[in-house]
């Protein structure tokens, strides 16, 4: 069974700055998707970014970035130029390729200060 | 497109009531998932649904809750008698196919049970 793990349960950062997410996972399989969802107080689940295993290319969208290592399973995210509106849990995610049921770490709670 | 509807946003039920959860999928998705966040946990997938078919219940629980995608209509969550354990955040997800990867989720129905 895949594993995911959020070994940050708390992070905060000022306004402006870069923080990073960790994320790790357990898995046998070489073909796989992994993802960061933000749920802000709305509770809301939204997608903030996607990558596919059998791409080298770290997946970018604006000012969130991956860190992807797949030999190390490891998948952090980065947040350049954090924004109050970022404020939120953050989870990790890993979904098989063929698999259609999403597997979700723990959480990271993310504040950002003024 | 109104995306994931799930209704009612709130619920509250007395123990051994029983409890109705209602998600619409996305225009054009056939395929519904539900997942349970209990308090400061992640999302843990219960079920997958096609229209009319269960296509995988393992992280059901056994007893007391069964689910449900009619040919005409939108997925049925129920719970009954309920107890106080089962309250928690219910999110359900859609997408067109089951392999995608990835799927929108609607806001969640919070169930408190009294």
């Amino acid at each position: 069974a895949q594993t995911v793990t959020q070994s940050q349960p708390e992070m905060s950062v000022q306004e402006a700055e870069t923080v990073t997410l960790s994320c790790t996972y357990d898995t046998s399989e070489s073909n796989y998707y992994l993802f960061w969802y933000k749920q802000p107080p709305s509770r809301q689940m939204i997608l903030v970014i996607r990558q596919e295993a059998y791409k080298q290319q770290n997946a970018t969208e604006n000012r969130f970035s991956v860190n992807f290592q797949k030999a190390a399973k490891s998948f952090s995210l980065k947040i350049s130029d954090s924004q109050l509106g970022d404020t939120a849990m953050y989870f990790c995610a890993f979904k098989e390729t063929s698999g259609s049921r999403l597997t979700f770490g723990e959480g990271t709670q993310l504040t950002v200060n003024p | 497109n109104a995306g994931v509807m799930q209704n009612p946003r709130h619920l509250v039920r007395r123990r051994g009531q029983e409890a109705r959860l209602r998600c619409s999928p996305m225009k054009g998705h056939s395929h519904v998932y539900w997942y349970r966040q209990l308090p400061e946990e992640g999302l843990k997938f219960m079920v997958y649904l096609q229209k009319e078919n269960i296509i995988d219940e393992s992280g059901m629980p056994k007893e007391r809750f069964s689910a449900e995608f009619p040919k005409e209509g939108p997925s049925i969550l129920r719970i009954q008698q309920v107890v106080r354990g089962d309250s928690a955040a219910y999110f359900c997800a859609s997408s067109p196919s089951g392999t995608e990867d990835g799927y929108t989720f609607g806001s969640g129905t919070r169930l408190t049970v009294v």
